[in-house]
C-alpha cells in the first residue's frame, strides 16, 4: 500500500532557529497537507496544498508541494516554545478524501 | 460550530468486552472519517461515511469492528470482543465532500487490559 516517509523522526532545537522537515512517497498525491498534534489531542490542520509546485505560507510556516507530486516539505521559521509537538504530513489521491499519514516528526524547542 | 466532539475521551476495558465510541461531527459536514493511531505512528484510515452511507472500509477494519452513521449526523464505532492489539487512539474527523483538510476530534483513547 501507499506509504509516506517523513524525516527527520525527531528534532531538538534552540528557540529562534529555523526548522525544516520533509515527506516523500513512492506514489503520486493530488493533495499534501501538514498537521500538528499535541499530547492527548487530535491533529490540527496547518497547511493544505493542492497543486504541484505550490508554495503556501501560514504565519511562520511555509510548505511546498513537490513538482513530482511525490514529496512535500514544511519549514518553520524563528521557532518558539509553543511549536513543540508532532508534525505529520498527509497525502490524498482519491475522491474519497482519505488521507495517508507519515510517521511524524517530533519537535522539541529549548527556550 | 463547536468542532468535532468524541465521547468518551478515555476507555479502559477488559479483553473480550465490547466497547462503543461516539463522534459528533461539525454540523454542516457531510463526510465523517474514523482513523486509528497507535503510539509513535500517524493516523491510519479505518472507514468513512458520506451522509449516512458507509463508502469505504480499510482492511484494518476486521469483522469485530462496525461503524454506523444513522441519519447522517453522529457516528458510532463499535469493537466487539476487544483484544489487547485494539489499544489505540481512535480519531474521528469530518469535512465537506471534496475537501481534504478535515477537522479532527480529540480522540478516544482505548486501553484493553
Amino acid at each position: 500500500g501507499q506509504q509516506l516517509n517523513q524525516s527527520p523522526q525527531s528534532m531538538f532545537i534552540q528557540e529562534g532557529e529555523d526548522v525544516s522537515m520533509n515527506c516523500t512517497s513512492s506514489s503520486i498525491f493530488n493533495t499534501w497537507l501538514w498537521y500538528k498534534q499535541e499530547p492527548g489531542e487530535g491533529p490540527v490542520l496547518l497547511i493544505a496544498l493542492y497543486k504541484a509546485g505550490e508554495l503556501t505560507s501560514n504565519g511562520r510556516l511555509t510548505a511546498q508541494f513537490g513538482i513530482t507530486r511525490k514529496d512535500s516539505f514544511l519549514n518553520i521559521s524563528a521557532s518558539i516554545p509553543s511549536d513543540v509537538g508532532i508534525y505529520f504530513c498527509a497525502g490524498g489521491s482519491s475522491n474519497t478524501g482519505k488521507l495517508i499519514f507519515g510517521q511524524g516528526t517530533t519537535l522539541q524547542v529549548k527556550p | 460550530d463547536t468542532g468535532v466532539s468524541q465521547d468518551p475521551r478515555h476507555k479502559i476495558t477488559k479483553r473480550g468486552q465490547n466497547v462503543t465510541f461516539r463522534c459528533d461531527p461539525i454540523s454542516e459536514h457531510n463526510r465523517l472519517y474514523w482513523y486509528r493511531q497507535t503510539l509513535g505512528q500517524g493516523p491510519e484510515f479505518l472507514t468513512y461515511f458520506q451522509n449516512e452511507a458507509q463508502l469505504e472500509k480499510s482492511r484494518l477494519l476486521s469483522d469485530r469492528f462496525s461503524a454506523e452513521r444513522p441519519k447522517g449526523s453522529f457516528s458510532t464505532l463499535e469493537i466487539q470482543r476487544t483484544e489487547q492489539g485494539d489499544s489505540a487512539m481512535y480519531l474521528c474527523a469530518s469535512s465537506l465532500a471534496g475537501r481534504y483538510g478535515y477537522t479532527f476530534g480529540s480522540g478516544t483513547r482505548l486501553t484493553v487490559v
